[in-house]
């Protein structure tokens, strides 16, 4: 079963406008990893956020992660049309090494 | 550089045949897992390698399902007498790290339909 939920499923905004995608997820966690898939692709890794860590910026996007609501925000700033892709958050839970995922936003950048 | 491969891309088998997905990770990466992505889904862990070694097989939808990776590089995930609920997408990713998990690299993946 998936560890987290995303939200919005699905995401539809304009060229220049932000996109904000949120995680939510159940058990105590090692970190945080946000993904992008592009359709009939495989998946890209975006970002790692850890336990410890409250925010964390890569280019266009920023991560934050609040432990205490067990929740994730992924932020693209300046959107494109070649943002469009399903994004999803993935966590590590304790020692194990595998990836719980989420079901995904399903964000549309239209030009 | 290479990333992570796999073959075939696309699969068609009518129900009850075996299959096997191979998965030829980047070079050097010491560990390797096996995905399930249904339609509209996130992927779902199958199972774990580390070098040869299968750490971890929970994720194994039944005994059907089956994965091997004798030599610590390419990895076979094999399916005994397909079933329509098997169709997916099955992915493949890699890692340079054992140990918590780090960011993986993921192959294109192999859609498998069972009619």
């Amino acid at each position: 079963s998936q560890q987290g939920e995303e939200d919005p499923q699905a995401l539809s905004i304009q060229e220049g406008e932000n996109a904000t995608m949120n995680c939510s997820y159940k058990t105590s966690i090692n970190n945080l990893q946000w993904y992008r898939q592009n359709s009939g692709r495989g998946l890209v890794h975006l970002i790692l956020i850890r336990s410890n860590e409250r925010e964390k910026h890569s280019g266009r996007l920023r991560v934050t992660l609040d432990t205490s609501k067990k929740s994730s925000s992924l932020l693209i700033t300046a959107s494109r049309a070649a943002d469009t892709a399903s994004y999803f958050c993935a966590t590590a839970q304790g020692g194990s090494e595998k990836l719980v995922f989420g079901k995904g936003t399903k964000l549309t950048v239209n030009p | 550089g290479a990333g992570v491969s796999q073959s075939p891309r696309y699969k068609v088998a009518k129900r009850g045949q075996d299959v096997a997905l191979r998965c030829d990770p980047i070079s050097g990466h010491v560990s390797l897992f096996w995905y399930q992505q249904a339609l509209g889904q996130g992927p779902e862990f199958l199972t774990y390698f580390q070098n040869e070694a299968q750490l971890d097989k929970l994720g194994l939808p039944s005994d059907r399902f089956f994965a091997e990776r004798p030599e610590g590089s390419v990895s076979t995930l094999k399916i005994q007498r397909t079933q329509q609920e098997d169709s997916a997408v099955y992915l493949c990713a890699s890692s340079p790290l054992a140990g918590p998990p780090y960011e993986q690299y993921f192959g294109p993946g192999t859609r498998l339909t069972v009619t």
